[in-house]
């Protein structure tokens, strides 16, 4: 079994301020992990994936999100927020020989606030 | 530019009434996603499809049909046995069999009138 809990369906940041985007996950086995963006009325855009290698992975748009199997946790974060970043966001999660089986979190709405 | 090509974006339903929601790629991807978006909720998966001429179920296949003649085309049914169709439907692609959906459509509104 496997699912993701993402904390806080909504988060307001100022812009030019950290981003903060909180995942945790739960898997029987070694999780591979994503982050996805969906712009209002349009499909979801993979911003950045874990799949067993490097712990901090970098992704599209200057976000990066590190995996911490110690806290099963994979928050996304971005050092300065630019208004282009406003959107929901989606934490993910699948297994090795599973991906069509990819389980979603309920979705983080991320305002900035200029 | 390659894609994924939802259509219609707004639908409207009757009860009672079967609908088919359109999904087209030219990304030559081997697999294609139907999934089910409802307000604060994650995506869902409906069906999925590893090849021409083959698919699964997904979590919540009941009252939907698919079918995949054609590698690059993927419609969903959404059948009167559906109770609550009213959501937010996405199609996506991935080039292998084995890869995660990367690829989405901009999505189809159904609503039930």
């Amino acid at each position: 079994a496997q699912s993701v809990t993402q904390l806080g369906s909504h988060v307001s940041v100022s812009e030019g301020a950290l981003v903060l985007l909180r995942c945790n996950y739960s898997s029987s086995v070694p999780p591979y992990l994503f982050w996805y963006v969906q712009y209002p009325n349009q499909g979801l855009q993979l911003l950045l994936k874990y799949t067993s290698a490097a712990t901090l992975v970098k992704g599209i748009n200057g976000f990066e999100a590190e995996f911490k199997k110690s806290e099963t946790s994979f928050h996304l974060t971005k050092p300065s927020a630019h208004m282009s970043d406003a959107a929901e966001y989606f934490c993910a999660v699948t297994q090795y020989g599973g991906y069509q089986k990819v389980t979603f979190g309920t979705g983080t709405k991320l305002q900035v606030i200029p | 530019d390659g894609g994924i090509t939802q259509s219609p974006k707004y639908l409207f339903r009757k009860e009672g009434q079967n609908v088919t929601l359109s999904c087209e790629q030219n990304l030559n991807h081997d697999a294609m996603y139907w999934y089910r978006q409802d307000p604060g909720q994650g995506l869902r998966l409906i069906y999925y499809s590893q090849i021409v001429n083959d698919f699964q179920k997904g979590d919540i296949a009941e009252g939907y049909s698919v079918s995949r003649e054609k590698k690059e085309s993927f419609p969903l049914t959404v059948t009167s046995a559906q109770k609550n169709p009213t959501a937010f439907y996405l199609c996506a692609s991935s080039a292998a069999r084995d890869s995660i959906p990367a690829t989405f459509g901009s999505g189809t509104r159904l609503t039930v009138v």
